[in-house]
């Protein structure tokens, strides 16, 4: 079991450029989500994605767009990307179903530094 | 108003000292409760989930005060291991399932 991948790793851009990173899990959950963690400010939820086939806004959701693939897989897209998007983002998952489950870890992949000049 | 707060340190503390760490959340109907820790520069990883009974797994001892709105994390005999950030994180359903993760205390335990 690999768990939570990401791809890539590190990043950099310039500004107005454009990129998608990937997510993936191997261990059948239904939910996954995207993070952004920035010095002081805790992790952030961008995106979620409760089950395959949807998906819905976090807290800061401006200026990036998800696409849950499969069941596996789930990509987070910056078209334009602008300096205030400079941040580690995390993907994770977990298990959680439709009818709900009081006790839920969060498997987080390794992240992507992620550095828009 | 920060839905979950904690005091983000750092505490510095010597090899076998105890140290507790707070945190308080703003939404009363906030369902579930964790601890995660994180180390420098890597994902964050569950430490223990925090029971209304309040819950011990070795040196760790993890207690929840629903009235209060308040969660605590007791670490006995600290290590050097133990350094790192701690993140107070809640469930709520309403935020889709999501957990809403406080800004983390970090901890360095020296020798």
């Amino acid at each position: 079991n690999a768990g939570v991948t990401q791809t890539p790793k590190f990043q950099v851009l310039k500004t107005g450029q454009s990129m998608t990173l990937q997510c993936a899990q191997d261990m059948n959950h239904n939910s996954m989500y995207w993070y952004r963690q920035d010095p002081g400010m805790g992790l952030r939820l961008i995106y979620y994605s409760a089950s395959e086939g949807t998906t819905d806004k976090g807290e800061v959701p401006n200026g990036y767009n998800v696409s849950r693939l499969n069941k596996r897989e789930f990509s987070l897209r910056l078209e334009s990307a602008a300096p205030s998007q400079t941040s580690v983002y995390f993907c994770a998952s977990n298990p959680l179903t439709s009818g709900g489950a009081v006790d839920n870890e969060q498997f987080f992949g390794p992240g992507t530094r992620l550095t828009v000049l | 108003r920060k839905e979950v707060e904690q005091d983000p340190g750092p505490f510095n503390v010597p090899e076998g000292a105890t140290v507790a760490f707070n945190c308080t959340y703003s939404n009363s109907a906030s369902q579930s409760f964790f601890w995660y820790r994180q180390d420098c520069r890597k994902e964050p990883k569950l430490l223990m989930s925090v029971y209304s009974s309040g819950n011990e797994d070795g040196r760790f001892t993890a207690q929840l005060n629903r009235a209060s709105q308040y969660i605590s994390l007791l670490i006995r005999d600290s290590k050097l291991s133990d350094s790192a950030t701690y993140l107070c994180v809640v469930l709520q359903r309403e935020a889709g399932t999501a957990l809403i993760f406080g800004k983390g205390t970090t901890l360095s335990v020296s020798s």
